[in-house]
């Protein structure tokens, strides 16, 4: 039981450039969201799933999609990086009522 | 008024003390709370569930004043291995982000020998 696994650990991209961070859960939850966290803004939610099919925006959307098509995975794609979006970026999953599970995280920098 | 508010400290504590701090939340529906932890560039880890009644796991006690809107997280005997951020989460139902969660945005301990 792996629970859940992002990839990559890191990353370094150049402006303009796109890319895909990678999430994957094996608990069957419903629920799984992407944070980014910077310094001194605590956890800020970018997108969510509540279920295969259905994604929804969180608080910071601007810049990123996402899409849901198995219960198990749940990739974040940054479609033209800025240096704005260099952060660390954790997903999350979990059974709807219940505690969230968090991967270790992406450290994902922007020159 | 933000929706979860913590002391963002840092809080520094000898090792052996007892610390607590506080987190405020501010929709008076909200159903569920639990404090996380986060090491220093790490990933949250769930600490303890916060339940009405209060409850204790080892050296932490957790307890919720729903009448206030607080909950507490209570570190006895402290440990060079407490120091982390910890994150104050609630749970409401009529609105937030995923599942309704939203989190405060921590509040930092370091203990020290």
């Amino acid at each position: 039981n792996a629970g859940v696994t992002q990839t990559p650990k890191f990353q370094v991209l150049k402006t303009g450039q796109s890319m895909t961070l990678q999430c994957a859960q094996d608990m069957n939850h419903e629920y799984m969201s992407w944070y980014r966290q910077d310094p001194g803004m605590g956890l800020r939610l970018i997108h969510y799933s509540v279920g295969a099919g259905i994604t929804d925006q969180g608080e910071v959307p601007n810049g990123y999609n996402v899409s849901r098509s198995t219960t198990e995975d749940f990739p974040l794609r940054l479609l033209s990086a800025a240096p704005s979006q260099t952060s660390v970026y954790f997903c999350a999953s979990s059974y709807s009522g219940q505690p969230q599970h968090f991967g270790d995280g992406t450290r994902l920098s922007i020159l | 008024r933000k929706e979860v508010e913590q002391d963002p400290g840092p809080f520094n504590v000898p090792e052996g003390a007892t610390v607590a701090f506080n987190c405020t939340y501010s929709n008076s529906a909200s159903q569920s709370f639990f404090w996380y932890r986060q090491d220093c560039r790490k990933e949250p880890k769930l600490l303890m569930s916060v339940y009405s009644s209060g409850n204790e796991d080892g050296r932490f006690t957790a307890q919720l004043n729903r009448a206030s809107q607080y909950i507490s997280l209570l570190i006895r005997d402290s440990k060079l291995s407490d120091s982390a951020t910890y994150l104050c989460v609630v749970r409401s139902y009529s609105g937030g982000g995923a599942d309704g969660l939203t989190f405060g945005k921590g509040t930092h301990l370091i203990i020290q020998p």
